[in-house]
């Protein structure tokens, strides 16, 4: 278990809605990263919070945003869903951020988002 | 814009054999990696890292990896694979400087393991 919790692990909608993905962070990390897995793809970065702001931002799509919260957890929204953003949602939380220790990122287990 | 390649997409050995995966990055400045793996239906779990120091890590599981600066390669290897270590494996970068953590992945390599 690597501390980071992601809800829900499955999501099924439909084409045009929209979704929003939960990640609580390990205990006492403050940086939290979106990534996207497709089978074309690969993973790729979406973007970075640390503290309640965003810190980094990678090829994620105008549909879509995230936030943290003030209890540093995170939510990634996905709206007007089209069938190409059928992948798997990983959320990382790190200590890293704004300089310091070198650090890994731990990873969740990922939501599984299913666009039909 | 960094990129990582990871040159063998699908590997396939039998058990006790030798492994290397290959790895490289395109970045000239500090760097540090990582090798991460996915068991099927599961998250990714590092097996190691390096950021400074001894260029030879050594990980969780067997798994060791050499850093070559002068060949911006990061290759990981395991002297004799067993049928647990059938998984998918990434290589990844972070831009030091950058000072973010965000990490750049190759696009993976599938290892299968034959009894």
């Amino acid at each position: 278990d690597s501390g980071v919790t992601q809800t829900p692990k499955h999501l099924i909608t439909a084409t045009g809605q929209r979704v929003t993905l939960r990640c609580s962070p390990r205990s006492g990390d403050l940086s939290v990263y979106w990534y996207q897995q497709s089978l074309d793809q690969g993973l790729q970065f979406l973007i970075q919070y640390y503290n309640g702001e965003e810190r980094a931002k990678g090829n994620i799509l105008e549909r879509f945003s995230a936030q943290q919260f003030p209890d540093l957890h995170s939510e990634l929204n996905l709206s007007s869903l089209e069938l190409g953003d059928s992948a798997l949602y990983f959320c990382a939380s790190s200590t890293r951020g704004r300089g310091g220790v070198n650090t890994e990122a731990f990873f969740g287990q990922g939501t599984r988002l299913t666009v039909v | 814009a960094q990129s990582v390649s990871q040159h063998n997409h699908h590997v396939i050995l039998s058990e006790a054999a030798s492994l290397e995966l290959g790895c490289n990055y395109s970045y000239g400045g500090t760097v540090n990696l990582f090798w991460y793996v996915q068991y099927p239906g599961q998250h990714l779990q590092l097996l190691l890292k390096y950021f400074s120091g001894d260029p030879l890590v050594k990980g969780i599981k067997g798994f060791e990896a050499e850093f070559i600066k002068s060949k911006f390669s990061f290759n990981l290897r395991k002297p004799s694979v067993q049928w647990s270590d059938t998984a998918e494996y990434f290589c990844a970068v972070n831009d030091d400087s950058s000072n973010t953590g965000k990490l750049i992945f190759g696009q993976g390599t599938t290892l299968q393991v034959k009894p």
